[in-house]
């Protein structure tokens, strides 16, 4: 079975510091990794997402993101935090085809101190 | 439309009510998927249409839950005899059944309180 695990329920950075993410998966077949953001009170937002391709993926927003096969882990990296990346992220594992659901972690509330 | 749509946007309702959720996918989107998000969680899989066809019905909590999807553009998520265990924001999202590995579109959620 898929899962995710994201360590830490809640980070927090100063604006113009490094964001990083952690997002730990366990699939039996080769993952479809994502990573969608919600800011309050709407849906989720696609950031990235890693299909097997290159292994450093690009997102929206300066985000980026590193599937690391030996490690199990896909974390989410920023350089510069904005206070505008305050919102909750969460990290997701699919098996790939057209038909498979996505499961979520638990997510990750990233607060940006001035 | 341009973008996945869920109305109404909010509901109260009371214990043993029952309630119905809409949701407009992105016109052309092939696949349909609910989702249900307790406070502080993330998203939980209830359901999923290819069409009008509900292929994956696995995350549904109980019989109370019920989801069509007729024509298979425009999904309804029905929930009978509410509990206040059902509170949550439901998600609703869409994507291209071709589209294999772009994610999901979802909509803005329906947040339920059942009080």
């Amino acid at each position: 079975a898929q899962s995710v695990t994201q360590l830490g329920s809640h980070v927090s950075v100063s604006e113009g510091a490094l964001v990083l993410l952690r997002c730990n998966y366990s699939s039996s077949v080769p993952p479809y990794l994502f990573w969608y953001v919600q800011y309050p009170n709407q849906g989720l937002q696609l950031l990235l997402k890693y299909t097997s391709a290159a292994t450093l993926v690009k997102g929206i927003n300066g985000f980026e993101a590193e599937f690391k096969k030996s490690e199990t882990s896909f974390h989410l990296t920023k350089p510069s935090a904005h206070m505008s990346d305050a919102a909750e992220y969460f990290c997701a594992v699919s098996e790939g085809s057209s038909a498979s659901k996505i499961i979520f972690g638990s997510g990750t509330r990233l607060s940006i101190r001035p | 439309g341009a973008g996945v749509s869920q109305s109404p946007r909010y509901k109260v309702a009371k214990r043993g009510q029952d309630v119905a959720l809409r949701c407009d996918p992105i016109s052309g989107h092939v696949s349909l998927f609910w989702y249900q998000q307790a406070l502080g969680q993330g998203p939980e899989f209830l359901t999923y249409f290819q069409n009008e066809a509900q292929l994956d019905k696995s995350g549904l909590p109980s019989d109370r839950f019920f989801a069509e999807r007729p024509e298979g553009s425009v999904s309804t998520l029905k929930i009978q005899r509410t509990q206040q265990e059902d509170s949550a924001v439901y998600l609703c999202a869409s994507s291209l059944a071709e589209d294999r590995v772009g994610g999901y579109t979802f909509g803005s959620g329906t947040r339920l309180t059942v009080v």
